[in-house]
């Protein structure tokens, strides 16, 4: 059971790249979420979705794009990369939403620098 | 606008002594209190949680309180260990939506 597999997990970007940071979950979960983490600053959510076709913003949205074709997948895409979107991006998952029902999966990150 | 703060980045703990970990939060309508741990190069993983309804929750070694007046809420881990060392992200839940709002974490070393 692969649970939540990110990819890829490093990437140097130049200012003005785009880029795609792709996210896959085995466990068919409903809600899919894309947070970041910089240092001292705990994980922002960047975008979430409740089920293949519908995504929301989260705190910190500007410059990502997302969609949900399917509820397995949950690509982040990045259009004209700026060195403010350095960061660690985590993907993650829960059945329901609710920690009343279940914890929420993490992936194992994917690490960017934009230079 | 930091609705959950960790105000304390690092904590170090001997071995077999309490390490007590402390979060604050503002908002009044998060529903369930979250803990997880992070190792280098790993996403974080899920700990324990508290429902707002509750003030305490038990796990094996590892407790978290809760104080809805104060707004404040703290893990305990009783007695610590070595291989405890790692991150530890307070996170509030908000009902609608399942979003998770994460505090800014806290390294804790515990040392043989």
């Amino acid at each position: 059971n692969a649970g939540v597999t990110q990819t890829p997990k490093f990437r140097i970007l130049k200012i003005g790249q785009s880029m795609t940071l792709q996210c896959t979950q085995d466990m068919n979960h409903n809600y899919m979420y894309w947070y970041r983490q910089d240092p001292g600053m705990g994980l922002k959510l960047i975008y979430y979705s409740v089920g293949a076709g519908i995504t929301d913003k989260g705190e910190v949205p500007n410059g990502y794009n997302v969609s949900r074709s399917t509820t397995e997948d949950f690509p982040l895409r990045l259009e004209l990369a700026a060195p403010s979107q350095t960061s660690v991006y985590f993907c993650a998952s829960s059945y329901s939403g609710s920690p009343r029902v279940d914890g929420y999966t993490f992936g194992s990150g994917t690490r960017l620098t934009v230079v | 606008d930091q609705q959950v703060k960790q105000n304390s980045p690092s904590l170090s703990v001997q071995e077999g002594r309490i390490s007590i970990l402390n979060c604050d939060y503002t908002n009044s309508m998060f529903d369930y209190f979250l803990w997880y741990k992070k190792y280098p190069a790993e996403g974080p993983t899920f700990l324990i949680s508290i429902s707002s309804i509750k003030d305490k929750n038990e796990d094996g070694r590892f407790t978290v309180f809760l104080n809805k007046s104060a707004k404040h809420l703290s893990l305990h881990i009783v007695p610590s260990q070595p291989g405890d060392s790692a991150v530890y992200f307070c996170a509030a839940h908000y009902n609608q939506g399942g979003k998770l709002i994460f505090g800014q974490g806290t390294e804790l070393s515990v040392k043989p």
